[in-house]
């Protein structure tokens, strides 16, 4: 089976720096992914880790290793409108489009 | 491009009654899922598929029935309506499997 951890809120200010943490425990791993999910709306694709390592996307940069099981999304200078609920995913061993998801974070920016 | 369309939007059935929710992508991608996601929750996965004819179960798959004819299409089918099954309903593809999945506007679905 495969079961992710997330923070369920987070609270931060306007311009700051914010990191949210994902640990998973799977029976197989092919890659992490980060969703973000705004009131109401879909979930939207924003990084993916397949290999250890830094990915970086703008103002976002998504974290990974493997051996510590562990990931995390960071978020620079952050802005009202990434007030929104961030996800992490994972991908099993064999590429079967079998994506789980995590519960997922609460990012509240404020001014 | 329309990406992924869903249908209905918001629906309201009685308990015991039957009915599709669709899905439709027009990005030729393999793989499709569907997902649930209830008040304050995470995505569930309920079916997912790597291309046409080829079905799996996911974390959550009981009372929910599947079929993939073509490529494009993904419909969910309920089979007797429950209230447990009030949720808002996601339906995902990708190009790839393992990330970028684009999701559709997602069906609320009410049980009473």
């Amino acid at each position: 089976g495969q079961s992710l951890e997330q923070p369920s809120e987070v609270t931060a200010v306007e311009g700051a720096i914010v990191q949210i943490n994902c640990t998973y425990q799977t029976s197989g791993f092919y890659g992490l992914s980060w969703y973000q999910q705004h009131d109401g709306g879909a979930p939207t694709f924003l990084s993916y880790n397949g290999l250890d390592g830094l990915e970086e996307t703008g103002r976002f940069s998504s974290f990974l290793s493997r051996s510590d099981s562990y990931g995390y999304l960071l978020l620079q200078e952050l802005q009202m409108k990434d007030s929104a609920s961030y996800f992490c995913a994972v991908s099993g061993s064999s590429n079967t489009g079998k994506l789980i998801f995590g519960q997922g974070t609460t990012l509240q920016v404020k001014p | 491009n329309a990406g992924v369309t869903q249908t209905p939007k918001f629906q309201v059935l009685k308990t015991g009654q039957s009915m599709t929710l669709q899905c439709a992508q027009d990005m030729n991608h393999e793989y499709m899922s569907w997902y649930r996601q209830d008040p304050g929750m995470g995505l569930r996965l309920i079916h997912y598929s790597v291309g046409a004819g080829i079905t799996d179960q996911g974390e959550v798959p009981n009372g929910y029935n599947v079929s993939r004819s073509t490529t494009e299409d993904f419909p969910l089918r309920l089979l007797s309506a429950a209230p447990s099954q009030t949720s808002v309903y996601f339906c995902a593809s990708s190009g790839d499997g393992r990330y970028g999945y684009t999701f559709g506007s997602g069906t609320r679905l009410t049980v009473v």
